[in-house]
């Protein structure tokens, strides 16, 4: 199984400024990554798909980077709505997904 | 608009069974993959099952892997759960999700809002 690993487990930010979010793969999956965002009681929705590609109707404040095993999502000048659980999952070999990272207000 | 409808969540006993049924509009069902994943209370997310628009592909977990069957009518847009010997540790929200399809798999473009399945004595 792929283990996705997801730093930090907790993240607190202004709105307005930027985070990053980082998440590493047991093993290479080359760009076979994806991100959601879950905020709460509500269902994930996706954001980046192969790693950096936006879906369809996600600002352009989110991005998304890497490949192999170390991922990035930035996500720029932070709205109210942006604080949430972040989660990736790889799609290289089965499904899984990461722990999730909080990103909570400061 | 692309719209996923669970229903068929509910309280069931340890060994029971349980099927959930995913109501899909907004787009041509008989040309997807889909997909359920699930999420324990206050936890994180866990891939569950995929069925080809087909149905002749269909993958499953392997913690689910003899218990749980998905099968779809896409003659009336609909996906199915069929939950078998079902246990503690299945307890959670069920979603199904629609497969944005790459050559290694795939990610989930559309989900529904869940149901939510709870196993108990």
């Amino acid at each position: 199984e792929i283990v996705m690993t997801q730093s930090p487990a907790t993240l607190s930010m202004s709105p307005g400024e930027s985070a990053t979010l980082s998440c590493r793969a047991s093993q290479s999956i080359a760009t076979n990554l994806a991100w959601y965002q879950q905020q709460s009681g509500q269902s994930p929705r996706l954001l980046i798909y192969a790693a950096s590609t936006r879906a369809t109707g996600v600002p352009a404040r989110f991005s998304g980077s890497g490949s192999g095993t170390e991922f990035t999502l930035t996500i720029n000048s932070l709205q109210s709505e942006d604080f949430a659980i972040y989660y990736c999952q790889q799609y290289e070999w089965w499904y899984t997904f990461g722990q999730g990272t909080k990103l909570e207000i400061k | 608009e692309v719209q996923l409808v669970e229903s068929g969540g509910g309280l069931v006993q340890p060994g029971g069974s349980l099927r959930l049924s995913c109501v899909a509009s907004g787009f041509n069902f008989n040309g997807y993959y889909m997909s359920w994943v699930r999420q324990a209370p206050g936890k994180g997310l866990q891939w569950v099952a995929n069925i080809k628009y087909d149905e002749r592909v269909k993958t499953y977990a392997d913690s689910v892997k003899g218990r749980f069957t998905t099968s779809r009518d896409n003659t009336k847009n609909t996906l199915f759960l069929q939950m078998d010997s079902l246990r503690a540790e299945d307890t959670g929200v069920y979603y199904c999700a629609r497969c944005n399809y790459s050559p290694r798999g795939c990610s989930f473009d559309w989900w529904g809002q869940g149901t939510l399945v709870t196993v108990s004595s």
